[in-house]
């Protein structure tokens, strides 16, 4: 069946490091999000890619979707220990279907 | 806060019993999904349904089974429960059913089945 893969499965870095997570599907996605869940928390929605080769920028994260709509990345610029969490990449393929979870990057920083 | 509720927080019980989750969606939001989290797994989806209708089924085991209500509310019932069905039980709701609207998530419920 239809699978969003996501890499790393764990990212151990140092504070002030950047740190990416990757995206990959075998099909074409209509549109990927990205959530993040802070350890003991619920999944939080962060954005919304639709267009291809889109790019979109939320302070310190920016998020990616490929030209061919089928891989996704978000890039955290000097990372912080507040952005510990496991990330996850959710993606839709056509008009219909719901959406499909990554197994998510869980991210410690060191301080 | 996202505005969806889920009860209980906890809930421990023993093999082969029947469990019942309670999910209240964001008000306005017509669709409800379910989702397992076992430890350090991702989110397997469960099934969805919008405005009572059951919309689309992921990898539910035939002994779960759910339903929404014509308030929106919605259960999740588990029953001959197995060591393996304790995780982390997610329910999340979004104003539309057709997955170009974020899903805003409840606080979750943790079933421990001894």
């Amino acid at each position: 069946g239809q699978q969003v893969m996501q890499i790393p499965q764990y990212q151990h870095v140092q504070e002030g490091e950047d740190f990416t997570t990757y995206c990959n599907s075998s099909t074409t996605l209509s549109n990927i999000q990205w959530y993040k869940q802070r350890p003991g928390g619920h999944p939080v929605f962060l954005i919304q890619l639709v267009k291809s080769g889109e790019v979109k920028k939320q302070k310190r994260l920016t998020f990616q979707f490929g030209e061919a709509k089928k891989n996704s990345s978000l890039h955290i610029t000097a990372t912080q220990t507040t952005d510990v969490g496991t990330y996850f990449c959710a993606g839709k393929r056509g008009s219909q279907g719901n959406l499909i979870f990554g197994k998510g990057t869980k991210l410690s920083v060191k301080p | 806060d996202s505005g969806v509720t889920q009860t209980p927080k906890h809930l421990i019980t023993a093999t082969g019993q029947r469990v019942t989750l309670r999910c209240s969606p964001r008000s306005g939001d017509l669709s409800v999904y379910w989702y397992q989290q076992s430890l350090d797994q991702g989110l397997q989806f469960l099934i969805q349904y919008y405005n009572g209708e059951e919309r689309a089924k992921g990898n539910i085991l035939e002994r779960f089974s759910a339903q929404q209500f014509p308030d929106l509310h919605s259960e999740l019932n588990l029953s001959s429960l197995e060591l393996g069905d304790s995780a982390l039980y997610f329910c999340a709701s979004s104003v539309t059913g057709q997955g170009n609207n974020e899903q805003f998530f409840g606080p979750g419920t943790r079933l421990t089945v001894l």
